[in-house]
């Protein structure tokens, strides 16, 4: 079973410019979740997304980030403009649901740094 | 006040040691209760879980739930050169619509050979 697959998997960018992240969960996961790790925190949710819908972003900084899940598969998170502070691993995670199925797998991240 | 504390570590231990992790929470309405290993460079992995207070043993690993103090813990027996990591736990809960887990800082564990 391949696992959670994300792109890219580093980006150097300058302060006040845009950037994209990708992500395709695992094959039949309904949910799909972006987190944001600081170095030496732990992830912290922005995103989470149930097929197609959006569940919970209240942890989103709405004025520069934003995320979509088209047809309920794959996902892109944008920062638009980007700031110091945004400098962190971009986690994706996608979890089945249902019965036993509350284990979420994450993909391996894209780590981002503003200059 | 955090909803889930984790000491960071680093925590440095020989080869064959036992190593105790440990987070404290705030929130009684977790349900779910779970320890992930993140690998350097890598995404967090499931290493344990488990729903109800008491112990959960896996091999060499032994989750332990105490709800009434808001505490779990992570054991690692004869612990190995390949156990570092850092190890993170995290609680979960339903929300409206899905399943929702916050994470610890996660400690980072070296073990040495």
């Amino acid at each position: 079973e391949a696992g959670v697959a994300q792109s890219p998997r580093y980006k150097i960018i300058e302060k006040r410019q845009s950037v994209a992240f990708w992500c395709n969960p695992i094959s039949g996961h309904a949910t799909l979740y972006w987190y944001q790790q600081i170095l030496g925190q732990g992830p912290k949710l922005l995103i989470q997304f149930q097929n197609n819908g959006v569940v919970d972003d209240s942890q989103l900084p709405k004025d520069r980030f934003s995320a979509e899940r088209l047809k309920g598969v794959d996902s892109t998170l944008k920062i638009q403009p980007a700031k110091l502070e945004d400098s962190a691993v971009y986690l994706c995670a996608s979890r089945y649901g249902g019965r036993g199925g509350n284990e979420q797998f994450f993909g391996p991240g894209t780590r981002l740094t503003v200059l | 006040q955090k909803e889930v504390e984790q000491d960071p570590g680093p925590l440095s231990v020989p080869e064959g040691a036992i190593v105790s992790l440990n987070c404290t929470y705030s929130n009684s309405a977790f349900q779910y209760f779970m320890w992930y290993r993140q690998y350097s460079r890598k995404g967090p992995e499931l290493l344990m879980y488990t729903y109800s207070s008491g112990n959960k043993e896996d091999g060499r690993f032994t989750a332990q739930v105490d709800k009434s103090s808001k505490y779990i813990s992570l054991f690692i027996r004869d612990s190995q050169p390949s156990d570092s990591a850092t190890y993170l736990c995290a609680m979960g809960g339903a929300n409206t619509g899905g399943f929702k887990t916050i994470f610890g800082a996660g400690t980072r564990l070296f073990v040495k050979a």
